[in-house]
């Protein structure tokens, strides 16, 4: 099993650029989510999803989207990028919610 | 959402010394979850504690859920430079849903001199 995987590993976008992060995992796992991680301010939730067709917003959801049309996939958008969003990004999936979070190895993203 | 103040925020140690990190919530929590990202690298779950005053062990590493299920701690024993790394607690934020998700502390990021 590859676990959860991540593309691209790095990024840099200009101001107003948009781009999609995937994400994917082949754990059959329910739950997913998105965190960006910043110096200082440990991992903050954006999106997570429960189930195919079924997101919700985190923490931090403003400037990002997000969709859920199978259980494999979980795709990250930022519509039009601003420098703020210039983080490391992790997608996890887990059984559920509250259990065992299995980390993508993250999207280093610098928006200029 | 669930909020919980980890401390210290960061801690050098001497390889060979022991180190703590500390995890408090104001409100009762159902479980905690601890995780170690190396760095450069992404969190890697360590364990989950979930009872009461509820102590477990991995070799050097010793976790601990307060009675009241309000606090955690991770005791590491005898440093080692393979120890550095960020280390978060993680309570789950029900958010008045079934459905549960995780948040995590702000991290402590642990240095290890030789």
């Amino acid at each position: 099993n590859a676990g959860v995987t991540q593309t691209p590993k790095f990024q840099v976008l200009k101001t107003g650029q948009s781009m999609t992060l995937q994400c994917a995992q082949d754990m059959n796992h329910e739950y997913m989510s998105w965190y960006r991680q910043d110096p200082g301010m440990g991992l903050r939730l954006i999106h997570y999803s429960v189930g195919a067709g079924i997101t919700d917003q985190g923490e931090v959801p403003n400037g990002y989207n997000v969709s859920r049309s199978t259980t494999e996939d979980f795709p990250l958008r930022l519509l039009s990028a601003a420098p703020s969003q210039t983080s490391v990004y992790f997608c996890a999936s887990s059984r559920a919610g509250w259990e065992t979070q299995y980390f993508g190895p993250g999207t280093r993203l610098l928006v200029l | 959402g669930q909020q919980v103040m980890q401390i210290p925020q960061y801690q050098h140690v001497q390889e060979g010394e022991d180190f703590t990190t500390y995890c408090n919530s104001s409100t009762t929590l159902s479980n905690i979850q601890w995780y170690k990202q190396r760095p450069g690298g992404h969190p890697v779950f360590l364990i989950q504690l979930v009872k009461s005053g509820e102590v477990k062990k991995q070799k050097r590493l010793t976790f601990q859920f307060g009675e009241a299920k309000k606090n955690s701690s991770l005791h590491i024993t005898a440093t080692q430079t393979t120890d550095v790394g960020t280390y978060f607690c993680a309570p789950p934020d029900a958010g008045g849903t079934s459905y549960g998700k995780l948040t995590f502390g702000q991290g402590t990021i642990l240095t290890v001199h030789p």
